[in-house]
C-alpha cells in the first residue's frame, strides 16, 4: 500500500492557468508538508498542516493556495501558473515534527509550464 | 537566515571506490538526517543522527554527526551501482522542531 500519494504524477499547462496536486497518505501522520524542488533538485519548505492547521508558511506568492480537508489530505492550489513555478512538488508527512520525525515523501508531482 | 550547506555538489567515482559528501549547517542542529534521491524518484529517509559525535553503520554506508552538531557525514565504502542518486542531510535548528532544512544534495555517479 502506498503511504503518501500525490497526484497527478506529470502536468503540463500553459501560463496563466490554473492547477492543483492533490496528496493523500494513510501512515496516520499528523504533519503533511508541500516541498519544491526545483531543477537544481534544491528542495524547499512550501507549507505544512498539522491536523488541518497552516503552521510553517514560507514566502510562497500568493497563488499557491494549500488546502487540508483532514489530517490525511494536503492538497495545493496554484493560480495564474508561471514559467517559474516548473519544477517538481513533493508531499510528505511526518509523525511527530517537534522531534524532527523523518519525512515520508510522496513520489512527486512534475509540473511543467509553458 | 540558517543555511545547511553540502559538499560536493557532484562526484563520480569508479565502482568500487569510496565517496564521502559532507554537510555543514549555520546553527547548531538537534538532529540531523539524511535521505536519498534515486533518478526520477522521491527522498527516501536512510537514517537520523541525534547524539554530539554519533557514528552509525548500514552495511558500506558510515554516517557521522560532529560534535559541535553542526556538521554531519556520510561515507560509502566500495561504491556499487546501485548507490547512484543524489544524498540529501537535512537538520531542524534549535528551537524550530517541524521545519527540516535541506543540503543542497551530493549526486553520485557511479561508473561500472
Amino acid at each position: 500500500d502506498t503511504a503518501v500519494s500525490q497526484t497527478p504524477k506529470y502536468l503540463v499547462t500553459q501560463m496563466g492557468n490554473d492547477k492543483s496536486i492533490k496528496c493523500e497518505q494513510n501512515l496516520g501522520h499528523d504533519t503533511m508538508y508541500w516541498y519544491k524542488q526545483d531543477s537544481k533538485k534544491f528542495l524547499k519548505i512550501m507549507f505544512s498542516y498539522n491536523n488541518k492547521e497552516l503552521i510553517i508558511n514560507e514566502t510562497v506568492p500568493n497563488r499557491f493556495s494549500p488546502k487540508s480537508p483532514d489530517k490525511a489530505h494536503l492538497n495545493l492550489h496554484i493560480n495564474s501558473l508561471e514559467l517559474g513555478d516548473s519544477a517538481v512538488y513533493f508531499c510528505a508527512s511526518s509523525q511527530d515534527p517537534a522531534r524532527a520525525s523523518p519525512l515520508h515523501f510522496g513520489n512527486g508531482t512534475r509540473l511543467t509550464v509553458t | 537566515g540558517q543555511q545547511v550547506m553540502q559538499i560536493p555538489q557532484y562526484q563520480h567515482v569508479q565502482e568500487g571506490e569510496d565517496f564521502t559528501t559532507y554537510c555543514n549547517s549555520s546553527t547548531t542542529l538537534s538532529n540531523i538526517q539524511w535521505y536519498k534521491q534515486r533518478p526520477g524518484g522521491h527522498p527516501v529517509f536512510l537514517i537520523q543522527l541525534v547524539k554530539s559525535g554519533e557514528v552509525k553503520k548500514q552495511k558500506r554506508l558510515t554516517f557521522q554527526f560532529g560534535e559541535a552538531k553542526k556538521n554531519s557525514s556520510l561515507h560509502i565504502t566500495a561504491t556499487q551501482t546501485t548507490d547512484v542518486g543524489t544524498y540529501f542531510c537535512a537538520g531542524p535548528p534549535y528551537n524550530q522542531g517541524g521545519k527540516l532544512i535541506f543540503g543542497q544534495g551530493t549526486e553520485l555517479s557511479v561508473k561500472p
